[in-house]
């Protein structure tokens, strides 16, 4: 079974400064999406940032880049230049085909970020 | 910009009590999700939904659970008689093609 581990369960960065929050997955699928979403206290899902398993390429959205280490089954998230905004909780996605080729989601536990003043 | 949304935002009910949960995806999706979120926990998928038929379930999703899509638009998650542990934010979740879904706002259960 597909498994997303988030190893941090809280992490704080000062703004402006970079932070990196990590995750895991497990699979014997060759081709998935991986994604980040995050969840301000009003507790909307929004995505982040998208990651296709065929692509090398690592994928950025202006301060938001993952490192996505296919062999290691790897997919970290980089804030860069962290702004009080992105204070939220992080959850690492991972989409699997499903039994019935329904594409649902597995998500890890999440990490709450925090960005300081 | 389309988006799911979801109503009522927050639903109290007792235990026992049958709730419907509403949800609008976008217009032109044609798969449909619902996810649990007990607080403080991560988000559990419950049921898939394609052409009009439930495409995967999850092992919560028992037979106290039901999800309906009535006229083409609504998309429905119904619980006959709750317990205390429903209590969570339900997601609704659509998709057009093999990438992200796209999540609704939630609604609040909360049973007492």
């Amino acid at each position: 079974a597909q498994t997303v581990t988030q190893s941090q369960p809280e992490m704080s960065v000062q703004e402006a400064e970079t932070v990196t929050l990590s995750c895991t997955y497990d699979t014997s699928e060759n081709n998935y999406y991986l994604f980040w979403y995050k969840q301000p206290p009003s507790r909307q899902m929004i995505l982040v940032i998208r990651q296709e398993a065929y692509k090398q390429q690592n994928a950025t959205e202006n301060r938001f880049s993952v490192n996505f280490q296919k062999a290691a089954k790897s997919f970290s998230l980089k804030i860069s230049d962290s702004q009080l905004g992105d204070t939220a909780m992080y959850f690492c996605a991972f989409m699997t085909l499903g039994n019935s080729g329904t594409y649902k989601y597995i998500f890890g536990t999440g990490t709450r970020l925090k960005v300081l003043a | 910009e389309p988006e799911v949304t979801q109503t009522p935002s927050h639903q109290v009910t007792q235990m026992g009590q049958e709730v419907i949960l509403r949800c609008v995806p976008i217009s032109n999706h044609l798969y449909f999700y619902w996810y649990r979120q007990i607080l403080g926990q991560k988000v559990e998928f419950l049921v898939s939904f394609y052409n009009n038929e439930i495409s995967e379930k999850s092992e919560i999703f028992d037979d106290q659970f039901s999800v309906e899509r009535p006229d083409g638009s609504n998309f429905t998650l119904k619980i006959r008689s709750t317990k205390l542990e429903d209590s969570a934010m339900y997601f609704c979740a659509s998709r057009l093609q093999v990438k992200e879904q796209y999540f609704g706002p939630g609604t609040r259960l909360t049973v007492t």
